[in-house]
């Protein structure tokens, strides 16, 4: 079955970019997604098919998608950025898979 | 506004059922791909199952946890989803998501979610 790894923390400092890695298998070869989950809240959709934003979304958000690893960067990271982001891939095998997710902290 | 609104969760013993539900509002519910994803205290995402558009065959995808056990459906003249969950187990205990599916060529994701219903599975 196809597997996701994600670093369980980062730190930034604020006003700093953070970058949390999604790690796979010829992940390049795969469409990534990224949530946003603040605590007590759903999950919020932030990057699709690897580096488009929905609507809504901060510029500051971006995504890049290569080999055997997906990353998402936040640029000019603010106290608002706290939260746990999860990636999401599409497996033929496997089908959806989440990563374990990535705690932010913005120091 | 895309609203997704999930009712039905509370506490069950090991063993029981419960069923979800999820009201939709502000899209063609009809047409949309529709999923559970649920959540386990202090865990991560897990995506339950889906169930397409009855234009698309209407059919259902489970994952493997659940599978034989947990039954999606859907009331298209409600704009309502659903999940029947049997023979609960204790490690079924979350908070339990429905969203809106994006699908293509080598693509899925959840472009919507609701606020997440808690099912708590304890004797």
């Amino acid at each position: 079955s196809y597997e996701l790894t994600q670093p369980l923390s980062v730190s930034v400092a604020l006003g700093q970019t953070a970058r949390i890695t999604c790690g796979g298998n010829n992940i390049g070869s795969k469409n990534v997604h990224w949530y946003q989950q603040k605590p007590g809240q759903a999950p919020v959709l932030v990057i699709y098919r690897d580096s488009n934003r929905p609507s809504g979304i901060p510029e500051r958000f971006s995504g890049s998608n290569s080999g055997n690893t997906a990353t998402l960067t936040i640029s000019r990271a603010q106290a608002g950025d706290e939260a746990d982001y999860y990636c999401q891939v599409w497996d033929s095998s496997t089908d959806v898979v989440f990563g374990g997710g990535t705690k932010l902290t913005v120091l | 506004e895309v609203q997704l609104v999930e009712s039905g969760g509370g506490l069950v013993k090991p063993g029981g059922s419960l069923r979800l539900s999820c009201a939709a509002s502000g899209f063609t519910f009809s047409n949309a791909w529709m999923s559970w994803v649920r959540q386990a205290p202090g865990k991560g995402l897990e995506w339950v199952g889906r169930i397409k558009s009855k234009t698309d065959g209407g059919t259902t995808d489970y994952a493997a946890p659940v599978k034989g056990r947990f039954t999606i459906s859907r009331d298209d003249s409600k704009n309502t989803l659903y999940l029947q969950m049997n023979s609960l187990k204790t490690e079924d205990t979350a908070v339990y998501y429905c969203t809106t599916d994006v699908v293509g060529a080598g693509v899925y994701y959840f472009d919507y979610w609701g606020q997440g219903t808690l099912v708590t599975v304890s004797s």
